[in-house]
């Protein structure tokens, strides 16, 4: 089975810290992204990699960076953080292009909820 | 334009009855994707079913079925013998296959409640 690991489930934190979100994947995916999922909007995709060092921008990169040294892992980044990134914040990855491009399963972790106090 | 669009914020089903939960989809792209996720209260997405768009048949797995219909770009999940345990937000979403980035677009959700 793939799986999908974040670092924690549950984060508090104070207006104006520097947050790493960790995520991990076991399935050698080449894929891997960050959304945050807030109530009424759905999911939404901050950035997304689909190589070691590679990155690009989702819908809502603003206040956000990633980092992706390592295939298996991709941390997302706060600079700053402030207290409209209090989000649910989900992390995801699929395979690679392929020869099946429309089916690309994308696998998620559990999830980390964050709070900016 | 939405790429995709929910239009049921929430949702009852007698335990032991079937549910369709709607999705309709846009896209001019040819070859695309479409996928059903289900989010318990717990968090984690966890993936149900997948449909192509050059797939002749509707998709199954187990008591998930997707009634795929191309002209009408709708593409309902459809739940067959509720469970309680099937109680949960569910999000429709789309991958278009030509353009780069494999970027899914996902729905704003519906919230299945299963009554006893």
């Amino acid at each position: 089975d793939v799986k999908v690991t974040q670092s924690s489930r549950y984060l508090v934190k104070r207006t104006g810290e520097k947050v790493f979100l960790e995520c991990v994947q076991d399935m050698d995916h080449e894929n891997m992204f960050w959304y945050r999922q807030d109530p009424g909007l759905g999911l939404r995709l901050i950035y997304f990699s689909y190589d070691v060092k590679m990155k690009e921008k989702g819908d809502i990169p603003e206040g956000y960076s990633v980092s992706r040294e390592k295939k298996e892992r991709f941390s997302l980044i706060l600079e700053s953080a402030s207290t409209n990134q209090t989000s649910m914040y989900l992390c995801a990855s699929s395979l690679g292009q392929g020869p099946l491009l429309a089916k690309n399963i994308q696998y998620f972790g559990a999830g980390t909820r964050l709070s900016v106090l | 334009a939405q790429k995709i669009t929910q239009t049921q914020p929430g949702m009852f089903v007698q335990e032991k009855e079937a549910v369709t939960l709607d999705c309709t989809y846009d896209t001019s792209d040819p070859s695309y994707g479409l996928f059903w996720y289900k989010q318990p209260s717990s968090g984690e997405m966890i993936f149900l079913i997948y449909q192509g768009s050059y797939d002749q048949q509707n998709a199954t797995e187990g008591r998930y079925s997707l009634n795929f219909q191309k002209a009408r770009k709708s593409a309902n999940l459809v739940i067959s013998a509720s469970q309680l345990g099937d109680s949960a937000m569910y999000f429709c979403a789309m991958r278009e296959g030509v353009r780069t980035g494999n970027q899914f677009y996902f729905g704003t959700g519906t919230s299945l409640t299963v009554i006893p």
